[in-house]
């Protein structure tokens, strides 16, 4: 039982270039969640998906895409990089159930646009 | 979901409880409080979570006032492991999402 598991855990990209992050949970949890954090910031919203093929935006959606085909692949797609995304990414995910005992987080992906 | 309001940073002596406050005054009925924390840069990691009652877990207690108004994080023995940022936030039953804010900067001091 591996978690939550996040690849790459590092990456720098040039302005412009595009890339995926991947997230993928082995624990049957159907709601999974990508939030960033900035230096010195805490974590914020950027989607999330409560089943296969349903996402909504979160609070910072501008510059990102997600699909959710399975219900344990949940990958975050950049699209034109720029500094601004320069960021620390977290997927997570949680069962259904009302009372729950929290998320599940990844190790994270650290990355740099120049 | 209501906010949260805590301290920007505590200091804490090895051994002793490490007691964490959050105010979060606008809470409704249906919102839990949890509890996570944040080592270095690792993702969060959930500590406990509760509706009205105290809770206790193998991590810590979590107090909750009777009017719901106000929350307690409670380490009972603080350790240089405990270093960390504590994040408490409240979360509609139905909520899909958490919203974190700065959290509590912990210093476990030897």
């Amino acid at each position: 039982n591996a978690g939550v598991t996040q690849t790459p855990k590092f990456r720098i990209l040039k302005i412009g270039q595009s890339m995926t992050l991947q997230c993928a949970q082995d624990m049957n949890h159907n709601y999974m969640y990508w939030y960033r954090q900035d230096p010195g910031m805490g974590l914020k919203l950027i989607y999330y998906s409560v089943g296969a093929g349903i996402t909504d935006k979160g609070e910072v959606p501008n510059g990102y895409n997600v699909s959710r085909s399975t219900t344990e692949d949940f990958p975050l797609r950049l699209e034109l990089a720029a500094p601004s995304q320069t960021s620390v990414y977290f997927c997570a995910s949680r069962p259904w159930t009302e009372n729950y005992y929290g998320y599940t987080f990844g190790s994270g992906t650290r990355l740099t646009v120049v | 979901d209501a906010k949260t309001t805590q301290p920007p940073s505590m200091d804490c002596a090895e051994g002793r409880a490490a007691n964490l406050p959050c105010n979060h005054s606008t809470i409704s009925g249906n919102e839990y409080v949890y509890w996570y924390r944040q080592i270095h840069s690792q993702g969060p990691q959930y500590i406990i979570h509760g509706l009205k009652n105290n809770e206790t877990n193998e991590m810590a207690s979590l107090i909750i006032t009777e009017d719901r108004k106000s929350s307690t994080l409670i380490l009972p023995h603080a350790t240089l492991r405990d270093t960390a940022v504590y994040y408490c936030i409240v979360r509609k039953g139905t909520g899909n999402q958490f919203y974190f804010g700065t959290g509590t900067s912990l210093t476990v001091i030897p």
